[in-house]
Parts: structure tokens; C-alpha cells; sequence
């Protein structure tokens, strides 16, 4: 049981290169979320799925899509990565009893 | 007003010192309460649940105060392990079955030799 997993957990882009973040979970969970942390700014939520074939815009979705391509995985795509987008990204699933848990993070750094 | 907000820290502290934090958040409608912790570089991990009643696990006590809208732990005789980023995080019903959580920025602790 490996909880939530995300690939890859580096990656350096060049501004307006793509890129998609891969998550899974493997908890049968049936809400999964990707946020991004900034120092000073704490956890900002990008997209989440309340369920499978239904995503929803967070706090701060601009510049990103979302897929939830079944129950257990959730991506996140930059189609177009700027400066701005350089961040910590985690993807993360709660439990029934409002427990969240994250995957270990990627660390992008767009250039 | 921020949904969560919490001490901004940092807190450096000796070994053995008591520590706490607060936090308090504006949606009187938040329904669970939680500590997570996120050591440097690392995710976040549920630390413990808070209770209407304030519970305790080992040398951390988690306090309640619906009233005040108001949520604090206290960390006894701390250790040098304690040392990472404790968050607050507050969680409401957003419709139907959906929750949403939300997660204060965090407070620094540092514990010293």
C-alpha cells in the first residue's frame, strides 16, 4: 500500500515548455487534489476531483489543467510553464474522515 | 480575513521547553480540526485530530474553543525531532458530500541543543 505516489519529483523547465505531474493513489479514495506550496504563501489549492469524471477549480488554477483520468490517478498539466509556476506541487487524497493525505511532491523550477 | 490564520513564528526553543501555537480561523461553519506536520522537504503529515473536548497524545495537547473560533497545541518537553512546520487546518462541508480543507501557512519550530 503506497498511499499517494507522484512523478517525477524533480523537474526543470524552460519558460513555455509543457509538462504533466502524474498522481496515484491507491487507498480507493474517491476525492484527490493537487495544491502547490510557495514560501510564505503555505498550501494554495490548483484543481481538485470530488470523484471520478468530475474536476473543480481551487484557489489558484490559472495556467493549469486538470485530468482525473480514473479513480486512482489525477494529473496535472502546464501547457505553457512561466517563472511563476516554479513551486513545490502535491498531490494529495483524503479519507472519509478528513485525514489528507500527500504524496511526497515534485519540485519544478521554471527558468 | 484569512480562513485559517496562525502565529507566524519562527519559534526557536531549547530541549525540554514547552511550546504553543494558535491559530484561529473566521468560518463558524468549520466542522474538524487538525494538526499536521511537515518536516523540511518533506509532506505534510496529519499530527493529530482536535476534539470539542481537547485531546491529548503524549507530550502534545490539542485545545478546541468553538466560541472563540480557536485552536491551539501545546508541545511539553520538547525534543530536538520536534524541530519542523506545524500547520493548522480547518475543514467545512462545501455541498452535498464534498469537504473542503484549508490550511494555514504554517508555524517554523526550531528546537536547540
Amino acid at each position: 500500500n503506497a498511499g499517494v505516489t507522484q512523478t517525477p519529483k524533480f523537474q526543470v523547465l524552460k519558460t513555455g515548455q509543457s509538462m504533466t505531474l502524474q498522481c496515484a493513489q491507491d487507498m480507493n479514495h474517491n476525492s484527490m487534489y493537487w495544491y502547490r506550496q510557495d514560501p510564505g504563501m503555505g498550501l494554495r489549492l490548483i484543481y481538485y476531483s470530488a470523484s471520478e469524471g468530475t474536476t473543480d477549480k481551487g484557489e489558484v488554477p490559472n495556467g493549469y489543467n486538470v485530468s482525473r483520468l480514473n479513480k486512482r490517478e489525477f494529473s496535472l498539466r502546464l501547457e505553457s510553464a512561466a517563472p511563476s509556476q516554479t513551486s513545490v506541487y502535491f498531490c494529495a487524497s483524503p479519507s472519509w474522515s478528513g485525514t489528507q493525505y500527500f504524496g511526497p511532491g515534485t519540485r519544478l523550477l521554471v527558468l | 480575513r484569512k480562513e485559517v490564520e496562525q502565529d507566524p513564528g519562527p519559534f526557536n526553543v531549547p530541549e525540554g521547553a514547552t511550546v504553543a501555537f494558535n491559530c484561529t480561523y473566521s468560518n463558524s461553519a468549520s466542522q474538524s480540526f487538525f494538526w499536521y506536520r511537515q518536516d523540511c522537504r518533506k509532506e505534510p503529515k496529519l499530527l493529530m485530530s482536535v476534539y470539542s473536548s481537547g485531546n491529548e497524545d503524549g507530550r502534545f495537547t490539542a485545545q478546541l474553543n468553538r466560541a472563540s473560533q480557536y485552536i491551539s497545541l501545546l508541545i511539553r518537553d520538547s525534543k530536538l525531532s520536534d524541530s519542523a512546520t506545524y500547520l493548522c487546518v480547518v475543514r467545512r462541508n462545501s455541498g452535498g458530500s464534498n469537504y473542503k480543507l484549508t490550511f494555514g501557512k504554517g508555524t517554523l519550530l526550531t528546537v536547540n541543543p
